[in-house]
């Protein structure tokens, strides 16, 4: 199976303090996005890294990818209850199909 | 606003019967894509769509099929659905692979 892998399954902080999630995966890539899936809902796309960058930011999102490990993190600063969610990484393998692979994800608990 | 759409919500079937799940976006896409989602396994594709009249099986496709006869709508269906078949199914679109963007899911009961 070319799915990624996230670590921790679950995370429990409390509010202010950072998450920090990650992501490995198994074949070379040209993309690597992550996606939050608030309960009941469907997935939102939150950042895309591609293959030849290494961070990423978008507000209080950093997004980090070593190709040569083959993993991605996505640290969450000053974190909130509203933060509270599941996040999933999904590749974007280098075999010409427009399709991408999703984790098992990470089940993220903001305490207020 | 473009938006993508699934229907039913909920549904809950028996062992056997014939479903049939809706799915229509708005944007425009050539890409569509149908996954489940399960405990324990995250998302998996079971089929996908670059086009009109175009159809490609996913991961676990076996159960499953799609038609694709306008770019609006990918409606998937359980020729005759198992209890394994139990699940909450995703529908998603996109332009390319940057982002894909997702429907509110259907949740599945087969008893």
């Amino acid at each position: 199976s070319q799915q990624g892998e996230e670590d921790p399954q679950a995370l429990s902080i409390q509010e202010g303090e950072n998450a920090t999630m990650n992501c490995s995966y198994k074949t070379s890539i040209n993309n690597l996005q992550w996606y939050r899936q608030n309960s009941g809902r469907g997935l939102v796309h939150l950042i895309l890294i591609r293959s030849n960058e290494r961070e990423k930011h978008s507000g209080r999102l950093r997004v980090t990818l070593d190709t040569s490990k083959k993993s991605s993190s996505l640290l969450i600063t000053a974190s909130r209850a509203a933060d509270t969610a599941s996040y999933f990484c999904a590749t974007d393998p280098q075999t010409g199909a427009n399709n991408l692979f999703f984790g098992t994800g990470t089940r993220l608990t903001v305490i207020p | 606003d473009a938006e993508i759409t699934q229907s039913p919500r909920h549904k809950i079937t028996e062992t056997g019967r014939q479903v049939t799940l809706a799915c229509h976006q708005t944007w425009n896409h050539n890409n569509m894509f149908w996954y489940r989602q399960d405990l324990g396994h995250g998302l998996r594709l079971i089929h996908y769509s670059y086009g009109v009249q175009d159809t490609n099986k996913g991961e676990v496709s076996d159960g499953y099929s799609v038609s694709r006869s306008n770019t609006e709508d990918l409606p998937l269906t359980l020729e005759s659905a198992a209890s394994s078949q139990t699940s909450v199914y995703f529908c998603a679109s996109s332009e390319d692979t940057d982002t894909q963007y997702f429907g509110p899911g259907t949740r599945l009961t087969v008893l």
